[in-house]
């Protein structure tokens, strides 16, 4: 049973423009969200979390939505670098017992120069 | 500050062997967490550890099991090797402060089971 779904295995996108990323879950008590980034050879790297108390949070370029009635999130990066090619994960868990990461399949983004 | 790190990098075994992999937190984390990411997936918990005892367990037989050392290293033992845990095997440390702390991961040691 997969908790936690990104259902778009890859998505390409032209630099300077605007990213989108979704992610679904399925279980109501997960309360704390997070996206992390994968390159080749490396460990994923924290980009941005949100708690099930906001809808929004930023940090420069990356804006992550939380939508809890449709248990959606979506991370948008504006403007869209090169740099930014990756595999993107979501992550879900709970603020209470282990912390333990529930995390999606992945999204490959390629920006394209 | 140093990073997580872990060893070894790329191990191959057969299956039935047993394996050890090591995982180095970064200073003053107190918590480390091992996932098992097989190819095409996101990763999956296995099990975390806090001040050296087990807190929590994932959907994985007991012959995965973990030990936690004073100085912030970490182990992963796996027995009886068996050709699907061929897969990249990440931890992170965190610092527990009663909230879901970020997790940082190291690179990961790939194993191959034949």
């Amino acid at each position: 049973d997969q908790q936690v779904k990104q259902n778009s295995p890859s998505l390409s996108v032209q630099e300077g423009r605007i990213s989108i990323l979704n992610c679904d879950y399925t279980n109501s008590m997960f309360d704390y969200f997070l996206w992390y980034k994968k390159y080749p050879a490396e460990g994923p790297t924290f980009l941005i979390s949100i708690s099930s108390i906001k809808d929004k949070n930023e940090d420069g370029r990356f804006t992550v939505f939380l939508n809890k009635s449709a248990k959606h999130l979506s991370l948008h990066i504006v403007p869209s670098q090169p740099g930014d090619s990756a595999v993107y994960f979501c992550a879900a868990t709970l603020t209470s017992g282990t912390y333990k990461y529930i995390f999606g399949t992945g999204t490959r983004l390629k920006v394209l120069a | 500050e140093t990073g997580v790190t872990q060893s070894p990098t790329h191990l191959i075994k057969t299956r039935g062997q047993q394996v050890t992999l090591r995982c180095s937190s970064q200073s003053g984390h107190n918590t480390v967490s091992w996932y098992q990411q097989a190819l095409g997936q996101g990763p999956q918990f296995i099990f975390q550890y806090y001040r050296e005892e087990e807190n929590g367990r994932g959907n994985f037989p007991p012959r995965f099991s973990g030990l936690q050392f004073p100085n912030y290293s970490s182990e992963l033992n796996v027995n009886a090797l068996e050709l699907d845990d061929s897969a990249l095997y990440l931890c992170a440390s965190s610092l527990e402060l009663g909230g879901p702390d970020t997790q940082y991961f190291g690179p990961g040691t790939r194993l191959t089971v034949l």
